[in-house]
């Protein structure tokens, strides 16, 4: 069955530079959520887009942003970056109009900024 | 303000032994209690999942307790194996559309370790 595809798996940035990760949500799947998670800390949500539109936001810094294509990938822009940006970043995708709505997530993007 | 805290932060059991994780909320909205297994280096899983209008909820050697007036749940693994080994998230949904659209609160994670 096919999953959520998230590249690079891994990037490695010095500080005050951009970084950009991708998201590929499972086919026919009409959410996207991205989660940052930093050393031994629990996923903390960060934005989510529904039919390409931003559905709900949270704990996202200013200088990062993301946005939903019409073929339904995802990308987080981090600009600016700080040490603190380190960590693993999740993307995860989910059919809300199907009433289930659970979340599968993929095996993440891990950043390191030095 | 973690809106659910999960305990205990880690957990050691014998092969053969039970594990129990425990998970309480406060925002009476949430009506969609998952619970996710993560490995090192990987995404969370799913696991099991309830919902309030249910006590109980057993998979396999996984069960899931859910406590709707004490809002609280709790994780079950009869039978521990080490391949159980990983980190433990309890999480909880606000399923009722709005602006949320199924964004989930993570507790704070149990590494859970099954020794042979």
């Amino acid at each position: 069955a096919a999953g959520v595809i998230q590249s690079p798996r891994h990037l490695i940035k010095e500080k005050r530079e951009t970084a950009t990760l991708k998201c590929y949500p499972i086919p026919r799947h009409d959410t996207v959520y991205w989660y940052q998670q930093g050393p031994g800390q629990d996923p903390q949500f960060l934005i989510s887009f529904y039919e390409k539109m931003q559905s709900d936001k949270g704990s996202i810094p200013d200088r990062f942003s993301a946005q939903q294509f019409s073929d339904y990938h995802s990308e987080l822009n981090m600009s600016s970056l700080e040490l603190g940006d380190s960590a693993l970043y999740f993307c995860a995708s989910s059919l809300v109009d199907s009433g289930a709505n659970v979340l599968t997530f993929g095996a993440g993007s891990r950043l390191t900024v030095l | 303000q973690q809106q659910v805290k999960q305990s205990p932060q880690s957990l050691i059991v014998q092969k053969g032994g039970i594990s129990i994780i425990n998970c309480a909320y406060e925002n009476t909205a949430f009506d969609y209690f998952p619970w996710y297994q993560q490995f090192p280096g990987k995404g969370p899983a799913l696991l099991i999942a309830i919902r309030p209008d249910v006590s109980e909820k057993k998979e396999g050697r996984f069960t899931i307790s859910f406590n709707k007036s004490a809002k609280q749940f709790s994780l079950h693994i009869m039978d521990s194996q080490p391949g159980d080994s990983a980190t433990y998230f309890c999480a909880a949904r606000n399923q009722q559309g709005g602006t949320s659209y199924g964004k989930l609160t993570f507790g704070q994670g149990t590494i859970l370790t099954v020794h042979p």
